[in-house]
């Protein structure tokens, strides 16, 4: 079981640019969620999905974010035109069931 | 609206010392409480999982312990190592599929 894979590690994107992250889930796991680490801050809930569908995205900045979790594949986690704000590391998490949390290696995103 | 404290922000300690390290959340109404370590530039790593109806776990040198009604965790670390070195973060979730909310963290040094 290769645990909660994501990449890429690190992403460096010009302002303006758009970054996608992706995080495969666990096997066996269909509970997605994703987490942003700031600077200086703690990790702030972004959005949660299971396979084709959005469960709660209250944490999710309302422009130029998005997320999908399809039914093939990984989940995905887009950021349009990207501004230096958006330099954080962002963390992907899977679960079976609400019972424990595997979080993956994280992607750090520098706007440069 | 929940929200997790952990104080101190960072806690320095000679090799061989027993700790604590607290949490606390507004919200008694929780789920499940788990504790994580993060090292530096990486991911978090579960360290213990409490269930609400719990009151505590173990394993190997850690403890936690959950009192829900007045709102506290703690993580107890027995015989601390160079290695224990990292950040700590609590966080708690108040529903079955619901978020994490996430402490600061507490930055622990341990010196050899």
């Amino acid at each position: 079981n290769a645990g909660v894979m994501q990449n890429p590690r690190h992403l460096v994107r010009r302002r303006g640019q758009e970054a996608r992250l992706r995080c495969s889930p666990m096997k066996g796991h269909s509970h997605v969620y994703w987490y942003r680490q700031l600077p200086e801050e703690g990790l702030k809930f972004m959005v949660y999905l299971q396979k084709e569908n959005i469960i709660d995205e209250s944490g999710m900045p309302k422009e130029r974010f998005s997320a999908e979790f399809p039914k093939e594949g990984p989940s995905i986690l887009r950021i349009q035109q990207v501004v230096r704000g958006d330099s954080a590391a962002y963390f992907c998490a899977s679960s079976p069931d609400s019972n424990g949390y595997t979080f993956g290696s994280g992607t750090r995103l520098t706007v440069v | 609206k929940q929200e997790v404290t952990q104080i101190p922000a960072a806690l320095s300690v000679p090799e061989g010392e027993n700790l604590v390290l607290n949490c606390s959340f507004t919200d008694s109404a929780i789920y499940n409480l788990q504790w994580f370590r993060q090292d530096p530039g990486k991911g978090l790593t579960s360290l213990l999982l409490i269930q609400s109806s719990q009151r505590e776990q173990t394993s190997g040198r850690l403890n936690a312990s959950l009192d829900k009604s007045s709102g506290r965790s703690t993580l107890y670390i027995a015989a601390s190592q160079p290695g224990d070195s990292a950040t700590y973060l609590c966080a708690v979730t108040t529903g079955a599929n619901s978020k994490l909310t996430f402490g600061k963290g507490i930055t622990l040094s341990v010196r050899p």
